[in-house]
């Protein structure tokens, strides 16, 4: 596709509720990665795909998110049992075959928990 | 403990005017230094990437600076656009494998007419 598409752009969910948010990278590019950007501060680091592996994690705040990129192409970032604490802009962004490459972001999924 | 800090955090400057946004980092070990646009409910667009050797990058009316030695780095808008008001968000990336990337908080730019 021409960018990083995501949807759904935005979710409202029930305290307690499983989302499920996906990711459609720019085609070709190799390198995956999800972001979590709290309300007027920057992006952090969630997780990294390389193809359909997962090389890093480590930005995942707890065992309720999961990530996953099957295919090496689509990812899917799934947060069960929703807390308000979650609430938050949800970024995608891919690049080329060069992990050290510039980076495409999508428009991101904005996460409401009630 | 990896981190960039942005000043100041937000700033409002009048149609046609310069600005100077600050960047000071705490990154080991440093790959490059990145430079994103962020429009209201959209996601970032790179502006610039510096990597060590380079001291000066120009995009259009930005011009980056990196100083490595006291790890700071400067984004300057001349003649400021309306369409300049947005999120300036400077990223530092760790070298080792991948784009791991540090986040800065964003200094909130307002063009007024």
């Amino acid at each position: 596709g021409a960018g990083v598409s995501q949807s759904p752009r935005y979710k409202v969910a029930k305290r307690g509720q499983d989302v499920a948010l996906r990711c459609d990278p720019i085609s070709g590019h190799v390198s995956l990665f999800w972001y979590q950007q709290a309300l007027g501060q920057g992006p952090e680091f969630l997780t990294y795909f390389q193809n359909e592996a997962q090389l890093d994690k480590s930005g995942l705040p707890s065992d309720r998110f999961f990530a996953e990129r099957p295919e090496g192409s689509v990812s899917t970032l799934k947060i069960q049992r929703t807390q308000q604490e979650d609430s938050a802009v949800y970024l995608c962004a891919s690049s080329w075959d060069r992990p050290t490459g510039e980076l495409f972001f999508g428009e991101g999924s904005r996460l409401t928990v009630l | 403990k990896n981190q960039v800090e942005q000043s100041p955090q937000s700033l409002i400057i009048l149609e046609g005017k310069n600005c100077t946004l600050q960047c000071n980092y705490t990154v080991s070990p440093f790959s490059n230094l990145r430079w994103y646009k962020q429009d209201t409910g959209r996601g970032p667009v790179s502006l610039t990437i510096m990597t060590f050797s380079e001291n000066t990058k120009s995009n259009g009316r930005y011009t980056a600076t990196l100083d490595a030695d006291t790890k700071q780095s400067s984004l300057h808008i001349t003649a400021s656009q309306l369409s300049d008001s947005a999120s300036y968000i400077c990223v530092v990336s760790t070298s080792g494998g991948y784009n791991k990337l540090i986040f800065g908080a964003g200094t909130r730019l307002a063009v007024h007419p």
